[in-house]
């Protein structure tokens, strides 16, 4: 199975940008990169995907690097509510009960 | 879109009794996940539906784990005679399986299993 590295944890200050890595040296050619956050006592939340290019939604910014072996999540401007486990999975087109999540990174945000 | 519900949200229960969990899906959402979360783990896979066919089980579910989505729309998850290393939180998603670019998964709320 093809995995993912992430720090385990980060700091950021509020209102400023947030850059969070993860490493995929074995991903496929089929596999989409997804990244999801948990907020303390809640479930995992979706927030955002990609296959070969990057993307951009409403919560967050995804850069996948052109090799495709790294990715990173782009929290344009982090606010207190964006402190979460951000976890970065990789799925199988056509495949995707096949998500193992890590153990993330833990972002703390500063106000 | 009423969102993922699981029921109940908490259960303490002592060991070697059973414990029934229920998850409801978004309505439509073919697809439909269980997990578990250890504190201080992500998510681990257990179980997966498409419509009322368990199409995959982690080598996590023992045989005292099942789990049934009989007309393809709510799921329960049982555990038979728990054991202390069950306490966990148990994660229930759907998605609607429309592959193709990504399916996204919609997480419950969960529901954290106590045993005594």
């Amino acid at each position: 199975d093809a995995k993912t590295t992430q720090p385990n944890s980060m700091e950021s200050n509020e209102e400023e940008p947030v850059h969070l890595p993860c490493n995929h040296s074995t991903i496929s050619g089929t596999d989409y990169i997804h990244w999801y956050r948990q907020l303390p006592s809640q479930g995992p939340e979706y927030v955002i995907h990609g296959l070969t290019s990057n993307v951009n939604n409403r919560m967050a910014s995804l850069a996948i690097a052109e090799d495709r072996k790294s990715s990173t999540l782009i929290l344009h401007r982090a606010t207190l509510r964006d402190a979460a486990v951000y976890y970065c999975i990789l799925s199988r087109l056509y495949n995707n009960n096949d998500m193992r999540f890590g153990a993330g990174t833990r972002l703390t945000v500063k106000p | 879109d009423t969102g993922v519900s699981q029921d109940p949200r908490h259960k303490i229960t002592k060991r070697g009794q059973n414990v029934t969990f229920r998850c409801d899906p978004i309505s439509e959402h073919n697809r439909l996940y269980w997990y578990r979360q250890t504190l201080g783990q992500g998510p681990e896979f257990l179980t997966y539906f498409q419509n009322e066919a368990q199409l995959e089980k982690s080598r996590l579910l023992s045989d005292r784990f099942s789990a049934e989505r009989p007309k393809g729309s709510f799921s329960t998850l049982e555990i038979q005679r728990t054991e202390q290393g069950d306490s966990a939180m148990y994660l229930c998603a759907s998605s609607s399986g429309t592959s193709g670019r990504g399916d996204t998964q919609y997480f419950g709320p969960g529901t954290r299993l106590t045993v005594l």
